[in-house]
Protein backbone atom coordinates (compact mmCIF):
# COMPACT_ATOMS: atom_id res chain seq x y z
CA UNK A 1 0.00 0.00 0.00
CA UNK A 2 1.33 3.39 -0.97
CA UNK A 3 2.24 5.47 1.89
CA UNK A 4 4.05 9.17 1.88
CA UNK A 5 5.26 10.75 5.13
CA UNK A 6 6.67 14.16 4.67
CA UNK A 7 9.49 15.01 7.10
CA UNK A 8 12.02 18.15 7.73
CA UNK A 9 12.31 21.01 10.36
CA UNK A 10 8.98 22.87 12.17
CA UNK A 11 10.52 26.09 12.14
CA UNK A 12 12.57 27.65 9.90
CA UNK A 13 13.85 31.43 10.38
CA UNK A 14 13.09 33.99 8.14
CA UNK A 15 15.25 34.36 4.95
CA UNK A 16 16.77 30.93 5.34
CA UNK A 17 15.90 28.25 2.95
CA UNK A 18 13.05 25.71 4.14
CA UNK A 19 13.28 21.61 2.97
CA UNK A 20 11.79 18.73 3.02
CA UNK A 21 11.89 15.43 1.93
CA UNK A 22 8.83 12.86 1.04
CA UNK A 23 9.41 9.41 1.76
CA UNK A 24 7.84 7.02 -0.49
CA UNK A 25 6.83 3.77 0.54
CA UNK A 26 4.77 0.88 -1.02
CA UNK A 27 5.31 2.18 -4.33
CA UNK A 28 8.35 3.30 -6.81
CA UNK A 29 8.97 6.89 -7.54
CA UNK A 30 10.99 6.15 -10.80
CA UNK A 31 7.55 4.33 -12.32
CA UNK A 32 6.52 6.08 -15.31
CA UNK A 33 2.89 6.16 -14.36
CA UNK A 34 3.52 8.52 -11.63
CA UNK A 35 4.46 12.13 -10.69
CA UNK A 36 5.06 13.43 -7.56
CA UNK A 37 4.14 16.95 -6.04
CA UNK A 38 4.37 19.24 -3.64
CA UNK A 39 1.46 21.67 -2.21
CA UNK A 40 0.74 23.93 0.94
CA UNK A 41 -1.98 25.14 3.09
CA UNK A 42 -1.27 28.39 5.01
CA UNK A 43 -2.99 28.15 8.58
CA UNK A 44 -7.08 28.26 7.70
CA UNK A 45 -6.75 28.94 4.20
CA UNK A 46 -7.00 26.52 0.37
CA UNK A 47 -4.44 24.37 -0.98
CA UNK A 48 -1.60 26.13 -3.40
CA UNK A 49 0.56 23.61 -6.07
CA UNK A 50 3.99 24.44 -5.28
CA UNK A 51 5.62 22.46 -7.97
CA UNK A 52 5.56 18.40 -9.56
CA UNK A 53 8.64 15.81 -10.84
CA UNK A 54 8.43 13.33 -12.88
CA UNK A 55 11.36 11.10 -13.02
CA UNK A 56 13.02 10.98 -16.28
CA UNK A 57 15.40 8.33 -15.89
CA UNK A 58 18.62 10.73 -17.02
CA UNK A 59 19.53 12.21 -13.58
CA UNK A 60 18.20 12.11 -10.47
CA UNK A 61 16.61 15.73 -11.07
CA UNK A 62 13.85 14.64 -13.20
CA UNK A 63 11.97 17.02 -15.05
CA UNK A 64 10.12 19.82 -13.28
CA UNK A 65 7.15 21.89 -12.90
CA UNK A 66 7.16 24.49 -10.94
CA UNK A 67 3.92 27.38 -9.76
CA UNK A 68 5.27 30.26 -11.45
CA UNK A 69 4.44 32.47 -8.51
CA UNK A 70 7.28 30.59 -6.70
CA UNK A 71 9.34 28.94 -9.35
CA UNK A 72 12.23 31.79 -8.42
CA UNK A 73 12.36 30.32 -5.13
CA UNK A 74 11.80 26.29 -5.20
CA UNK A 75 12.78 23.59 -6.68
CA UNK A 76 11.95 19.74 -6.58
CA UNK A 77 14.64 16.85 -6.65
CA UNK A 78 14.52 12.77 -6.18
CA UNK A 79 17.01 11.54 -3.88
CA UNK A 80 19.74 9.16 -4.63
CA UNK A 81 17.98 6.51 -3.06
CA UNK A 82 14.68 6.81 -5.51
CA UNK A 83 12.64 6.31 -2.50
CA UNK A 84 12.72 9.56 -1.75
CA UNK A 85 11.93 13.35 -3.00
CA UNK A 86 12.62 16.73 -1.98
CA UNK A 87 11.62 20.63 -1.67
CA UNK A 88 13.64 23.60 -1.44
CA UNK A 89 12.26 27.10 -1.04
CA UNK A 90 14.58 29.37 -0.35
CA UNK A 91 14.22 33.44 0.84
CA UNK A 92 11.25 32.28 3.30
CA UNK A 93 8.59 34.89 4.85
CA UNK A 94 6.28 34.21 7.49
CA UNK A 95 3.39 34.19 4.55
CA UNK A 96 5.44 30.67 3.94
CA UNK A 97 4.17 29.30 6.74
CA UNK A 98 1.60 26.39 6.22
CA UNK A 99 0.85 22.77 6.25
CA UNK A 100 3.12 21.37 3.54
CA UNK A 101 1.82 18.21 1.50
CA UNK A 102 3.58 15.84 -0.66
CA UNK A 103 1.20 13.45 -2.73
CA UNK A 104 1.34 11.76 -5.90
CA UNK A 105 -0.01 12.84 -9.59
CA UNK A 106 -1.59 9.83 -10.94
CA UNK A 107 -0.58 9.50 -14.44
CA UNK A 108 1.05 13.24 -13.89
CA UNK A 109 -2.33 14.24 -15.27
CA UNK A 110 -3.07 16.74 -12.18
CA UNK A 111 -5.40 14.34 -10.20
CA UNK A 112 -3.81 13.82 -6.51
CA UNK A 113 -4.68 10.38 -5.69
CA UNK A 114 -1.96 9.91 -2.44
CA UNK A 115 -1.51 12.20 0.10
CA UNK A 116 1.16 12.19 2.74
CA UNK A 117 -0.38 13.57 6.27
CA UNK A 118 0.92 16.66 6.14
CA UNK A 119 4.02 18.66 8.20
CA UNK A 120 3.75 21.85 9.60
CA UNK A 121 6.37 24.58 8.49
CA UNK A 122 6.45 28.15 10.79
CA UNK A 123 8.36 30.78 9.83
CA UNK A 124 9.61 32.84 12.64
CA UNK A 125 12.65 34.14 14.35
CA UNK B 1 -3.53 31.38 -13.89
CA UNK B 2 -6.94 29.61 -14.44
CA UNK B 3 -8.86 31.05 -10.99
CA UNK B 4 -11.02 28.43 -9.63
CA UNK B 5 -14.34 30.17 -7.68
CA UNK B 6 -16.55 27.67 -5.37
CA UNK B 7 -19.76 28.83 -3.98
CA UNK B 8 -21.22 28.57 -1.45
CA UNK B 9 -17.98 29.24 0.92
CA UNK B 10 -20.21 27.85 3.21
CA UNK B 11 -23.11 25.07 3.58
CA UNK B 12 -25.13 24.14 6.37
CA UNK B 13 -26.81 21.26 6.44
CA UNK B 14 -28.55 17.90 7.47
CA UNK B 15 -28.25 14.38 7.56
CA UNK B 16 -30.41 12.93 4.62
CA UNK B 17 -30.41 16.35 2.56
CA UNK B 18 -29.26 16.75 -0.85
CA UNK B 19 -26.61 19.25 -1.46
CA UNK B 20 -24.75 20.79 -4.07
CA UNK B 21 -21.82 22.86 -4.34
CA UNK B 22 -20.54 24.87 -7.47
CA UNK B 23 -16.83 25.68 -9.11
CA UNK B 24 -16.45 27.82 -11.54
CA UNK B 25 -13.41 28.33 -13.52
CA UNK B 26 -11.98 31.76 -15.37
CA UNK B 27 -11.95 30.08 -18.35
CA UNK B 28 -12.64 26.80 -20.06
CA UNK B 29 -11.01 23.92 -18.30
CA UNK B 30 -13.10 21.10 -20.55
CA UNK B 31 -13.84 18.41 -18.10
CA UNK B 32 -9.93 18.47 -16.47
CA UNK B 33 -11.39 19.18 -13.15
CA UNK B 34 -11.38 17.25 -9.76
CA UNK B 35 -13.00 17.28 -6.09
CA UNK B 36 -11.25 16.46 -2.94
CA UNK B 37 -12.92 16.17 0.62
CA UNK B 38 -10.47 17.53 3.20
CA UNK B 39 -11.35 16.79 7.07
CA UNK B 40 -9.19 18.93 9.99
CA UNK B 41 -6.41 18.04 10.89
CA UNK B 42 -6.36 16.01 7.72
CA UNK B 43 -5.05 15.39 3.91
CA UNK B 44 -7.15 15.80 1.23
CA UNK B 45 -8.76 12.91 -0.50
CA UNK B 46 -9.58 12.74 -3.98
CA UNK B 47 -13.36 12.22 -4.74
CA UNK B 48 -13.81 12.89 -8.38
CA UNK B 49 -11.76 13.44 -11.23
CA UNK B 50 -12.51 14.54 -15.25
CA UNK B 51 -15.21 16.58 -13.53
CA UNK B 52 -17.38 13.27 -13.18
CA UNK B 53 -15.59 9.82 -12.57
CA UNK B 54 -15.70 8.89 -9.32
CA UNK B 55 -12.59 7.84 -7.47
CA UNK B 56 -12.41 4.04 -6.50
CA UNK B 57 -13.98 3.48 -2.89
CA UNK B 58 -15.47 6.64 -2.66
CA UNK B 59 -19.21 6.45 -2.03
CA UNK B 60 -22.13 6.55 -4.84
CA UNK B 61 -24.10 9.54 -3.24
CA UNK B 62 -20.84 11.75 -4.64
CA UNK B 63 -21.79 12.67 -8.00
CA UNK B 64 -20.19 15.73 -10.12
CA UNK B 65 -20.81 16.88 -13.33
CA UNK B 66 -20.20 20.28 -15.55
CA UNK B 67 -17.97 20.75 -18.15
CA UNK B 68 -15.59 24.10 -19.86
CA UNK B 69 -16.26 26.46 -16.84
CA UNK B 70 -19.39 25.00 -14.69
CA UNK B 71 -18.82 22.46 -12.35
CA UNK B 72 -21.10 20.99 -9.61
CA UNK B 73 -20.57 18.23 -6.83
CA UNK B 74 -23.32 16.36 -5.44
CA UNK B 75 -24.00 14.42 -2.13
CA UNK B 76 -27.25 12.96 -2.55
CA UNK B 77 -28.29 11.97 1.03
CA UNK B 78 -25.75 13.10 3.41
CA UNK B 79 -24.41 10.95 5.76
CA UNK B 80 -22.44 12.62 9.26
CA UNK B 81 -19.22 11.19 8.15
CA UNK B 82 -19.45 13.75 5.17
CA UNK B 83 -19.46 17.07 6.76
CA UNK B 84 -15.87 18.40 5.56
CA UNK B 85 -14.64 21.07 3.80
CA UNK B 86 -14.25 20.72 -0.51
CA UNK B 87 -11.98 21.80 -2.78
CA UNK B 88 -12.47 21.90 -6.78
CA UNK B 89 -8.81 21.85 -8.82
CA UNK B 90 -8.60 22.46 -11.92
CA UNK B 91 -5.88 20.60 -13.87
CA UNK B 92 -6.49 22.17 -17.78
CA UNK B 93 -2.56 23.81 -17.52
CA UNK B 94 0.07 24.56 -14.75
CA UNK B 95 -0.31 25.92 -12.80
CA UNK B 96 -3.14 23.56 -11.49
CA UNK B 97 -5.15 26.08 -9.14
CA UNK B 98 -7.82 25.03 -6.25
CA UNK B 99 -10.77 26.88 -5.38
CA UNK B 100 -11.06 28.47 -2.02
CA UNK B 101 -13.01 25.36 -0.52
CA UNK B 102 -16.63 24.91 1.05
CA UNK B 103 -17.19 24.16 4.29
CA UNK B 104 -19.71 21.83 4.49
CA UNK B 105 -21.34 22.05 8.26
CA UNK B 106 -24.05 20.75 10.37
CA UNK B 107 -27.06 22.73 10.55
Amino acid sequence: QLQLQESGPGLVKPSETLSLTCTVSGDSITSSSYYWAWIYQPPGRGLEWIGTIYYSGSSYSGSTYYNPSLKSRVSISIGASKTQFSLKMTSVTAADTAIYFCARDREGVGTFDSWGQGTLVTVSS
Amino acid sequence: DIQMTQSPSTLSASVGDRVTITCRASQSISHYLAWYQQKPGKAPKLLIYGASTLEGGVPSRFSGSGSATDFTLTISSLQPDDFATYYCQHYHTYPYTFGQGTNLEIK
